[in-house]
């Protein structure tokens, strides 16, 4: 099957530095990636899509300025952490579908466990 | 808003035992309904997915699950659970027609134990 990779898998960083995570999509295009938050014993809650060559679409709620989307190519997208806090700390994850493909399943990275000290 | 319940958040079952697990879904049109395991320290994987057509799909390692439109519902269930089962299992859905460009909004999860 696809493979998404995600990178770095954990990253601890001080309060109001900024931290980037990858999301490469490894043998496959993506125009379309979506990050996704996962706090302790929850569910995975969308924070925005990811469009290749165009604005990210954030969910309601979700800090765009805070959490800075690039996804420059087919194959990568960026989440960008910016002057991140304690309550940032949690688990991104990153899900990729088959470009232009209809009724296909989504294919997710390893996640990235943020934790901001 | 549209959403996903999944009401067992901790299931603990002796191998050998039989599963259950329910999704419920409130979105009155098209759905695409997906079943997905999350072992301890990987990523998550596909267990199943309907689209279309017949509505009990059968998936890998033996699970599948039962779309039943009247009840707004995609249980999965395996006959016989062994202990590599133990995991966390996430219901999602697609809402509306797909166009491949649709995230997918998750249940909460239901966390799977399984004593040898």
């Amino acid at each position: 099957g696809a493979v998404v990779s995600q990178h770095p898998s954990r990253v601890i960083c001080k309060s109001g530095t900024s931290v980037k995570i990858e999301c490469r999509s490894l043998d496959f295009q993506a125009t379309t990636m979506f990050w996704y938050r996962q706090f302790p014993k929850q569910s995975l809650m969308l924070m925005a899509t990811s469009n290749e060559g165009s604005k990210a679409t954030y969910e309601q709620g979700v800090e765009k300025d805070k959490f800075l989307i690039n996804h420059a190519s087919l194959t990568l997208s960026t989440l960008t952490v910016t002057s991140a806090h304690p309550e940032d700390s949690s688990f991104y994850i990153c899900s990729a579908r088959l470009q232009g493909a209809r009724n296909t399943e989504a294919f997710f990275g390893q996640g990235t466990r943020l934790t901001v000290v | 808003a549209q959403s996903v319940s999944q009401h067992n958040h901790h299931v603990i079952l002796s191998e050998a035992a039989s599963l259950e697990l329910g999704c419920n879904y409130s979105y009155g049109g098209t759905v695409n309904l997906f079943w997905y395991v999350q072992y301890p320290g990987q990523h998550l994987q596909l267990l199943l997915k309907y689209f279309s057509g017949d509505p009990l799909v059968k998936g890998i390692k033996g699970f599948e699950a039962e779309f039943i439109k009247s009840k707004f519902s995609f249980n999965l269930r395996k006959p016989s659970v062994q202990w590599s089962d133990t995991a966390e299992y996430f219901c999602a859905v697609i809402i509306g027609g797909d166009t491949g460009r649709r995230a997918l909004t998750f249940g909460s999860g239901t966390r799977l134990q399984v004593q040898p």
